[in-house]
C-alpha cells in the first residue's frame, strides 16, 4: 500500500506571504503510460467537509483561486499558496489515487502568524 | 448543483451493525463512481471504500475489508455503506464523495464533491 506523508504537520505564515506544504508518497504515483501524477489536494475548514483544490497534481479545480498551485512529480509534491489570505486558514490534505487502497496524507494545519 | 446527503449515523454498540446512506442529486448518479471517506474526531481523513458506476467494481481499505460493504441503488440515486462487527475505532464522521469518473476500468479518481457527513459513534 502507498503511504502519504506531509510536512510540516503545522505551519504559520503571515498574511500576504507564501505558504508551502509538502507531500511525499512511499512509491511513485506517476503513471508512465499517460505521464500523469495521480495526486490531489484538498482544503478542510473547521466544521466543513473537505473541498477539492487540485487534481492530477497541478490542475486547479474550477473556482479555486489562482493563488493555489500544485507541483511535483513521482513521489514529491508541493501545494503552494502564493499570497496567504485569512480565509485560507484550514487543514490541507494530499491524496493518492494511483492504486487501491487510496490514501490521504496526515494533514497540514495552516494558521496565520 | 451536485448534492450529497448522508444519513443513518448514530450511536451503536461494539459488534453491532449499521447502514449508512448517501442520497445524490444534481448529476447523473448512475454514470459515476462513489466513495466513502471517514474522519475520526480530531483526526485526519481515512479513505474507506469506492464503488464503480454500475456496482461491478468495489475496493476497500484494509481496516474495513470483510466488515464493511459498499453498494448502490442507481434507481434510487443512493449509495450505501453496510457496516458490521463495529469497533470503537470505527467512530468517525463518514463522508460520501463523488468520483469524476465511472471507474469502469477499476482505477478510481479523486473526490470532486463531498457530502456534509454523518457521525457514527461506536460505544457501549
Amino acid at each position: 500500500d502507498i503511504v502519504m506523508t506531509q510536512s510540516p504537520d503545522s505551519l504559520a505564515v503571515s498574511l500576504g506571504e507564501r505558504a508551502t506544504i509538502n507531500c511525499k508518497s512511499s512509491q511513485s504515483v506517476l503513471y508512465s503510460s499517460n505521464n500523469k501524477n495521480y495526486l490531489a489536494w484538498y482544503q478542510q475548514k473547521p466544521g466543513q467537509p473537505p473541498k477539492l483544490l487540485i487534481y492530477w497534481a497541478s490542475i486547479r479545480e474550477s473556482g479555486v483561486p489562482d493563488r493555489f498551485s500544485g507541483s511535483g512529480s513521482g513521489t514529491d509534491f508541493t501545494l503552494t499558496i502564493s499570497s496567504l489570505q485569512a480565509e485560507d486558514v484550514a487543514v490541507y490534505y494530499c491524496q493518492q489515487y494511483y492504486s487501491h487502497p487510496q490514501a490521504f496524507g496526515q494533514g497540514t494545519k495552516l494558521e496565520i502568524k | 448543483q451536485v448534492q450529497l446527503v448522508e444519513s443513518g449515523g448514530g450511536v451503536v454498540q461494539p459488534g453491532r451493525s449499521l447502514r449508512l446512506s448517501c442520497a445524490a442529486s444534481g448529476f447523473t448518479f448512475s454514470s459515476y463512481g462513489m466513495h466513502w471517506v471517514r474522519q475520526a474526531p480530531g483526526k485526519g481523513l481515512e479513505w474507506v471504500a469506492v464503488i464503480s458506476y454500475d456496482g461491478s467494481n468495489k475496493f476497500y481499505a484494509d481496516s474495513v475489508k470483510g466488515r464493511f460493504t459498499i453498494s448502490r441503488d442507481n434507481s434510487k440515486n443512493t449509495l450505501y455503506l453496510q457496516m458490521s462487527s463495529l469497533r470503537a475505532e470505527d467512530t468517525a464522521v463518514y463522508y460520501c464523495g463523488k468520483d469524476p469518473t465511472a471507474i469502469s476500468t477499476g482505477s478510481s479518481g479523486w473526490l470532486d464533491h463531498w457530502g456534509q457527513g454523518t457521525l457514527v459513534t461506536v460505544s457501549s
